[in-house]
């Protein structure tokens, strides 16, 4: 069964104070890994896909990465606005697969 | 850009009674998805769609059915409502099978109460 595990599990960084979220996976046959940003009440906003080790995607302040195992998501020079939980999801091969997510980073930035 | 709309995003409804929840994806994806997210959870996946077919299901309940229609928008019909179904209930679409692209776009979401 797929697996996905974030960590932290919550984060507080002061503005400017950049770091690193962890997605650590467990699937069969890896079709892609997706970030997303939620805000409170709100759906799933798409952020990276990647879809093999060693790819790299980058937007604004954050960069994504991938390995064999796991995923980092690198936030640099962090604003107030970027305050939200972040969720990591795999998706398998297959038609219309899934996605199985982990239960997310809450990141708070405060000024 | 267009994005997914749902309908209606907010629902409140008695134990035993039915709802029924409306997805319409972006324009030209094929492809749906319903998942369930509870208080403080992760969303979880209910069933999915790929060509007005059903593709793969996930923990659904069987009082829970769910259709995609020839314009390819999507409804989640929920029967014997139980208190335990109360939470954000969130459709996604993607472009699966026309671009090769497989990420997921998620709409705002229904918040379904049961009372």
């Amino acid at each position: 069964e797929d697996q996905v595990t974030q960590s932290p599990e919550a984060l507080r960084l002061q503005e400017g104070e950049s770091s690193s979220l962890n997605c650590s996976y467990t699937v069969s046959g890896l079709r892609g890994l997706f970030w997303y940003r939620q805000d409170p009440g709100k759906g799933p906003e798409f952020l990276f896909t990647l879809y093999s080790a060693g790819e790299e995607k980058e937007k604004e302040r954050l960069k994504a990465t991938l390995t064999k195992k796991e995923s980092f998501l690198h936030i640099t020079a962090p604003k107030p606005e970027d305050s939200a939980t972040y969720l990591c999801a795999v998706q398998a091969a297959g038609t219309a697969s899934k996605l199985t997510f982990g239960t997310g980073t809450r990141l708070q930035v405060t000024l | 850009a267009a994005g997914v709309i749902q309908s209606p995003r907010h629902l409140i409804k008695e134990k035993r009674e039915t709802a029924t929840l409306k997805c319409y994806p972006i324009p030209r994806h094929d492809t749906v998805y319903w998942y369930q997210q509870g208080p403080g959870q992760d969303p979880q996946f209910l069933i999915s769609f790929y060509e007005k077919m059903q593709s793969d299901k996930g923990s659904i309940p069987d009082r829970f059915s769910a259709q995609q229609f020839s314009d390819y928008h999507s409804e989640l019909n929920m029967s014997s409502l139980e208190l335990g179904d109360s939470a954000l209930y969130f459709c996604a679409s993607s472009p699966t099978g026309t671009s090769g692209r497989y990420e997921q776009y998620f709409g705002p979401g229904t918040r379904l109460t049961v009372t």
